[in-house]
């Protein structure tokens, strides 16, 4: 499974616009790009999921470039309760069964 | 439409004893996966389940084992609980049927051992 890398943490104010990159150099052709959103001592809760291009849900957007050796999560207009761990993660498409490999995620603090 | 739940919620035990967590899974899943997770570290994958088999194994010792019923939902056991076994565990379902198949977690059950 491809390795992504992640800033460890970022900090933002309410309102502003948050957007987290992530990189997987090592991305696979049937590899899907997942990102999950975690408070403490909670499952990890599903935010969005692409392939290419971009992909827009009501929680947040997806921007994956041609290469697709990188995304970045753009979470519009954050409020405090944004605050929590955000995990990038790739595999495959139905290729045989999935084991999600978390790395230590970018925890985001968002201030008033 | 019922997310994925876990329980207990909280579990305190001694070392050396035996626990037992239980999942059940999305409605509509059919596969479930078992994750540790210890404070401050992302997830580490235990084990998958699919049509009652184990399918799939991270780097956990014997002592964790699991099992799935007809009814897709799945039990994690650990034998001879160590202290370095607290930690959050957490079940993910997912559907064999769909291309992506997108891990959905429940709540997660935390143990502590003492």
């Amino acid at each position: 499974l491809a390795k992504t890398t992640q800033p460890i943490s970022m900090d933002s104010y309410e309102g502003q616009e948050v957007n987290i990159t992530c990189s997987h150099n090592n991305i696979a052709t049937n590899d899907y790009i997942t990102w999950y959103q975690q408070f403490p001592s909670q499952g990890p809760r599903f935010i969005i999921q692409g392939y290419k291009t971009k992909v827009t849900n009501e929680v947040a957007s997806l921007f994956i470039p041609a290469d697709r050796k990188s995304s970045t999560l753009s979470l519009p207009r954050v409020s405090l309760s944004d605050t929590a761990v955000y995990y990038c993660l790739v595999g495959g498409m139905n290729t045989g069964f999935q084991k999600l490999v978390f790395g230590t995620g970018t925890r985001l603090l968002v201030s008033p | 439409d019922a997310g994925v739940t876990q329980s207990p919620t909280h579990l305190i035990k001694t070392r050396g004893q035996q626990v037992t967590l239980r999942c059940s899974p999305k409605s509509g899943h059919d596969t479930v996966s078992w994750y540790q997770q210890a404070l401050g570290q992302g997830p580490q994958f235990i084990f998958q389940y699919y049509e009652e088999e184990e399918r799939q194994r991270g780097n956990f010792p014997d002592r964790f084992s699991g099992h799935q019923f007809p009814n897709y939902s799945s039990e994690l056991n650990v034998n001879a609980l160590l202290l370095g076994d607290s930690a959050l565990y957490l079940c993910a379902s997912s559907s064999r049927d769909l291309v992506q198949e997108t891990q959905y977690f429940g709540p997660g059950t935390r143990l502590l051992v003492l």
